[in-house]
């Protein structure tokens, strides 16, 4: 089967930078969606074919990908920004016509 | 903008089938440009796609593997919304089911999910 993968936890202080990667074999050729979840809600999509922005999520949120890997950057992280944070992708595995998600990272506001 | 409410029971009896509706407002289901999903969450097994419905001249099912022989998504036009039943539920079953929109118009590799339905917390519990 397919998998992505994430670091399970990234923290960083007010004001830096974060950068929460997820890997898989088939990201040159599918692309990336970025998803917040805080607790007791519904995700929230930040991020859609690699690094495009939905409308009405903040500038300071961006997207990229180099070869298997995609990467979430969050410049001038903010307490509110603290949540959950999982990639998802098209399921690449070839049984099926859909998507998989990352394990998700768990993003700390020092 | 595009809303979906859920609905179902919170608790279902092992065995037994599992049944939840998505009303969909601001789109519709007969849409030749969104698919309808539906996606569950445990602490066990995260984030998991189970599967969807589209119309793109004809509906098309897709479903995720590891429930393709319990799991029925039907759309509904008269109401503008979309089920979800699976069979045969266990405990493993338990979790948060999420309803959500692909607007990618994208057939038939997937896109993205946006907007989301509210969460339904189900248990698998006699």
């Amino acid at each position: 089967s397919y998998e992505l993968t994430q670091p399970p936890s990234v923290s960083v202080s007010p004001g830096q930078t974060a950068r929460i990667t997820c890997s898989g074999d088939a990201l040159p050729k599918q692309y990336a969606y970025w998803y917040q979840q805080k607790p007791g809600q519904a995700p929230v999509l930040v991020i859609y074919k690699d690094s495009e922005r939905p409308s009405g999520i903040p500038e300071r949120f961006s997207g990229s990908s180099s070869g298997t890997t995609v990467t979430l950057t969050i410049s001038g992280v903010q307490a509110e920004d603290e949540a959950d944070y999982y990639c998802q992708s098209a399921d690449s595995s070839g049984t099926s016509h859909g998507s998989v998600f990352g394990g998700g990272t768990k993003l700390t506001v020092l | 903008q595009v809303q979906l409410q859920q609905s179902g029971p919170g608790l279902v009896k092992p065995s037994q089938t599992l049944s939840l509706t998505c009303a969909i407002s601001g789109d519709s289901v007969s849409s030749n440009s969104a698919a309808w999903n539906w996606i569950r969450q445990s602490p066990s097994r995260g984030l998991e796609w189970l599967g969807r419905t589209y119309y793109r001249s004809k509906w098309y099912n897709d479903y995720a593997v590891s429930v393709k022989s319990r799991i029925t998504i039907n759309p509904d036009t008269s109401k503008n919304q979309f089920s979800l039943q699976l069979n045969s539920v266990t405990p493993e079953d338990t979790a948060v089911y999420y309803c959500a929109r692909d607007p990618s118009s994208w057939y038939p590799t997937p896109g993205w999910f946006d907007p989301w339905g509210q969460g339904t917390l189900v248990t698998v519990s006699s």
